[in-house]
């Protein structure tokens, strides 16, 4: 199995609030996972990827951060939300070493008030 | 670095036949993939090409040209269900996961 468990589904948060976003894989040990962020008609913005526990790289420094607290849980937080973390968030697993092929979570619509 | 160049949209009629252009920059590569996304949903697993040439999955293709930095996704026999968001992406080593900014499909009657 290849499911990805994401929730919630959509968010609305106030400005300066916290975020709490959890994934969590089924399928082989030690997946790579991501977290992306795609505003309205855009791209997919990677966030920050993680190819073992406790290990976290992080592409867009800004007020988020992952942590990666069990082999299948990947956590994606914010100590205080901007207008601009607005967005769809989806958390994904890599198939193999290479990634040549990526599952994802059904993804968060996160609403910034 | 790396970057991915897609066309940002892309109009085709049922039935037709559609290319989807994706050029690459990249510091050591690995293959080129392709995703498809509908409005609202999560981007989904389309094909990967490790080799330069061809491969066929039913109506969609996938091509890869290394020395041109170059691939495309090919769908034939359009149909509407097809209207959505088709990114490419490249893996790194190391983990990283890169994706083109998407080219959106519409497929007219």
């Amino acid at each position: 199995s290849q499911t990805i468990h994401q929730w919630p589904a959509t968010l609305v948060q106030p400005v300066g609030s916290p975020l709490s976003l959890e994934c969590t894989v089924e399928g082989t040990s030690n997946p790579n996972l991501y977290w992306y962020r795609q505003a309205a008609g855009r791209g997919l913005q990677l966030l920050f990827y993680s190819v073992g526990i406790g290990q976290i790289s992080s592409e867009v420094p800004q007020n988020l951060s992952a942590s990666r607290p069990q082999d299948r849980q990947f956590i994606l937080s914010s100590k205080k939300l901007l207008l601009s973390d607005s967005g769809f968030y989806l958390c994904a697993r890599g198939q193999t070493t290479m990634n040549t092929e990526a599952f994802f979570g059904q993804g968060t619509r996160l609403t910034v008030v | 670095g790396q970057s991915l160049e897609q066309p940002s949209e892309v109009t085709a009629v049922e039935g037709a036949i559609v290319q989807i252009n994706c050029t690459y920059q990249t510091s050591g590569f690995y293959g080129l993939s392709w995703y498809q996304q509908h409005d609202g949903g999560a981007p989904t697993f389309l094909s990967y090409n490790a080799l330069d040439g061809l491969e066929e999955t039913g109506r969609f293709s996938s091509f890869l040209s290394r020395s041109d930095s170059y691939g495309y996704l090919l769908l034939q026999e359009l149909q509407m269900k097809d209207s959505a968001s088709y990114f490419c992406a490249v893996p790194h080593q190391g983990g990283k996961l890169i994706f083109g900014q998407g080219t959106e499909l519409s497929v007219k009657p």
